[in-house]
């Protein structure tokens, strides 16, 4: 039973540059969300999807916008990008919103932004 | 939104308990607990949930008193690979994950 995967592991942009991130989340799980962890930092939440709509979001700027496909995936855009923007991006599933349980996140290994 | 208060970090030898205790004073009536581990460039992994009294597994042990406003994490005979960041987070079942903030964590180093 496959976990969370996330692509690319790694990958290194420009400022000004756009960059996609997916994520596949772990099988029977139907909601994904999306957080940023700045090194020595816990990580902080952008949003969330469910049934391919934005349900929550952090506080982060409209430059971090996000998608969720038919079949449950999802990707983070980030545009315009800054220095700041350097970090790990962890991709999370979960059960569907209002199920029991739906709060236990399943983490996947994350992507790996630097910003030079 | 229900924050949490943890100590930064923490020191063990191999084969000792440790216990992280973490305050969460204004946690709500619909809020669970739930505590993560972290390893370097890994994402965040569930070790433990719980709503009031003692819940335990195979890797942990969580202890809430009555009033709720704090939980202990207990990690019996803790050894080398025990080393990581513990989140405790505070958040309502139904998953509403915006409410769910993590701190900075605990850094447990695990000695020989």
């Amino acid at each position: 039973d496959a976990g969370v995967t996330q692509s690319p592991t790694h990958l290194i942009k420009t400022r000004g540059q756009q960059v996609t991130l997916r994520c596949s989340p772990k099988s029977g799980h139907d909601t994904v969300s999306w957080y940023q962890q700045a090194l020595g930092q816990g990580p902080q939440f952008i949003f969330q999807y469910y049934e391919e709509e934005e349900r929550q979001r952090g506080n982060f700027p409209d430059r971090f916008s996000g998608h969720q496909f038919p079949n449950y995936s999802s990707e983070l855009n980030v545009n315009a990008l800054l220095l700041g923007d350097s970090a790990l991006y962890l991709c999370a599933s979960s059960l569907a919103l209002g199920q029991s349980g739906a709060n236990v996140l399943t983490f996947g290994a994350g992507s790996r932004l630097t910003v030079l | 939104l229900a924050k949490t208060t943890q100590p930064i970090s923490m020191d063990s030898y191999e084969g000792q308990e440790v216990n992280i205790t973490c305050s969460h004073n204004n946690i709500a009536t619909n809020d669970y607990i739930t505590w993560y581990q972290q390893f370097p460039s890994q994402g965040p992994r569930f070790i433990i949930q719980g709503y009031k009294t003692k819940v335990t597994n195979e890797v942990a042990s969580l202890f809430i008193p009555a009033d709720r406003k704090s939980s202990t994490l207990s990690l019996p005979r803790v050894s080398l690979s025990d080393t990581a960041v513990y989140y405790c987070l505070v958040g309502d079942y139904g998953g509403s994950q915006g409410n769910l903030i993590f701190g900075k964590g605990t850094k447990l180093s695990v000695k020989p």
